[in-house]
């Protein structure tokens, strides 16, 4: 079964420093890969999404990520945090076809970033 | 505007009572989901329904029920058999495709008296 580990449960970042939340997956065949941001008492919004090509990904409010498949990471990076990204992130994969199969999350980051 | 509607925000529930969270989107979309979040968990799979009139067991499916009667709706219901429902519910859909990423309703937060 797919499995995705976040290896960091919190980062604290001080205002326009960068970023990096870390992901990896444990599937060895082709994936699909999400990251979503979660503020406070809210749903989840996509940030990006990796399905084939270009392994760097660019998102919304300024976020990348990079598909590196020999090292089954998906990390997620942001050259200049503010404070309005403080919220959890998750990482979420998915095998092929998913057009309609469940997702497998993270247990999530808290990014704070501090002023 | 499309998107996923959760209700009601807060739910609270006494011993031995069913509670039911309702879960529309208006997205023309075939798949729904249910998820629990608690705190450094992220979110486990209760139910999904890829069309209407079906559904599937998630990971922690024992204690809760579902139905898809409609393609817009797929309400939850935390049965007294779930021992810890306090948590926060969050309901998905998304459509047919490759690589459709899943929209979020806000979720309801579900708590014992």
């Amino acid at each position: 079964a797919q499995s995705v580990t976040q290896l960091d449960s919190q980062v604290p970042v001080f205002e326009e420093a960068p970023v990096e939340l870390r992901c990896n997956y444990s599937s060895s065949v082709s994936v699909y890969l999400f990251w979503y941001v979660q503020y406070p008492n809210q749903g989840l919004q996509l940030l990006l999404k990796y399905l084939s090509g270009s392994t760097l990904v660019k998102g919304i409010n300024g976020f990348e990520a990079e598909f590196n498949k020999s090292q089954t990471s998906f990390h997620l990076r942001k050259p200049s945090v503010h404070i309005s990204d403080t919220a959890e992130y998750f990482c979420a994969v998915s095998e092929p076809p998913s057009g309609n199969t469940p997702l497998v999350f993270g247990k999530g980051t808290r990014l704070s970033v501090i002023a | 505007d499309g998107g996923i509607t959760q209700s009601p925000k807060y739910l609270f529930r006494k011993e031995g009572q069913n509670v039911t969270l309702s879960c529309e989107q208006n997205l023309n979309h075939d798949a729904m989901y249910w998820y629990r979040q608690d705190p450094g968990q992220g979110l486990r799979l209760i139910y999904y329904s890829q069309i209407v009139n079906d559904f599937q067991k998630g990971d922690i499916a024992e204690g809760y029920s579902v139905s898809r009667e409609k393609k817009e709706s797929f309400p939850l219901t935390v049965t007294s058999a779930q021992k810890n429902p306090t948590a926060f519910y969050l309901c998905a859909s998304n459509g047919r495709g490759l690589g459709q990423p899943q929209h979020f309703g806000d979720g309801t937060r579900l708590s014992i008296l």
